[in-house]
């Protein structure tokens, strides 16, 4: 079964400054898709970013950017230009793409984000 | 409607009880998921429609559980014999059949008592 693993339960970051939040999955299949969702208090998700396994281009959206690390399993996010509004609860997510699984998110527990003015 | 839509908000209700969630998804969206996320965790997944057909109900945690989505559009989530343990926030999301892009509602928290 594929688990996501988010370690920081928790993170802080000067408006304006960098933050990177870390991801780690475990699957044995090759082609999947992982996704960024932020949750602000009004509980709505939110995606941010989608990156498909077999692009080894890094996918970004304007401020966000991922580090997509295949064979170590690793899917960090990082946002540039903190801004106020990023504050929120943020979930990594994996989808595979196989059979009757297609689009079932397995989602990690979350890092809370904490913007300082 | 624009987006995902979920009723009620919110739904207290006796130990023992029976529950109807609905969720209104994206027009012409074919795909719908139902997702539980307790609280400080992430949601997990219960089951996924393609059109009117369930497509994945494994993670459904028991036979009280159950959903429809009879015309392919609006889907219900049942519970039946409610338990506190059910206490959670119920996620709708829809998408199109060939995007993996999830739109997903505001939830609705149920609180069994």
């Amino acid at each position: 079964a594929q688990t996501v693993t988010q370690s920081q339960p928790e993170m802080s970051v000067q408006e304006a400054e960098t933050v990177t939040l870390s991801c780690t999955y475990d699957t044995s299949e090759s082609d999947y898709y992982l996704f960024w969702y932020k949750q602000p208090p009004s509980r709505q998700m939110i995606l941010v970013i989608r990156q498909e396994a077999y692009k080894q281009q890094n996918a970004t959206e304007n401020r966000f950017s991922v580090n997509f690390q295949k064979a170590a399993k690793s899917f960090s996010l990082k946002i540039s230009d903190s801004q106020l509004g990023d504050a929120a609860m943020y979930f990594c997510a994996y989808s595979s793409n196989y059979g009757g699984s297609q689009g079932n998110l397995i989602f990690g527990k979350g890092t809370k984000l904490s913007v300082k003015p | 409607g624009a987006g995902v839509s979920q009723t009620p908000s919110n739904k207290v209700t006796e130990k023992g009880k029976y529950v109807e969630l609905r969720c209104d998804p994206i027009s012409g969206h074919t795909a719908l998921y139902w997702y539980r996320q307790s609280l400080g965790q992430g949601p997990e997944f219960l089951i996924y429609f393609q059109g009117t057909g369930a497509a994945d109900d494994s993670g459904l945690p028991n036979d009280r559980f159950f959903a429809v989505r009879p015309e392919g559009s609006v889907s219900t989530l049942k519970i039946q014999r409610t338990e506190r343990g059910d206490s959670a926030v119920y996620l709708c999301a829809s998408s199109r059949r060939d995007d993996y892009e999830q739109y997903f509602g505001p939830g609705t928290r149920l609180t069994v008592t």
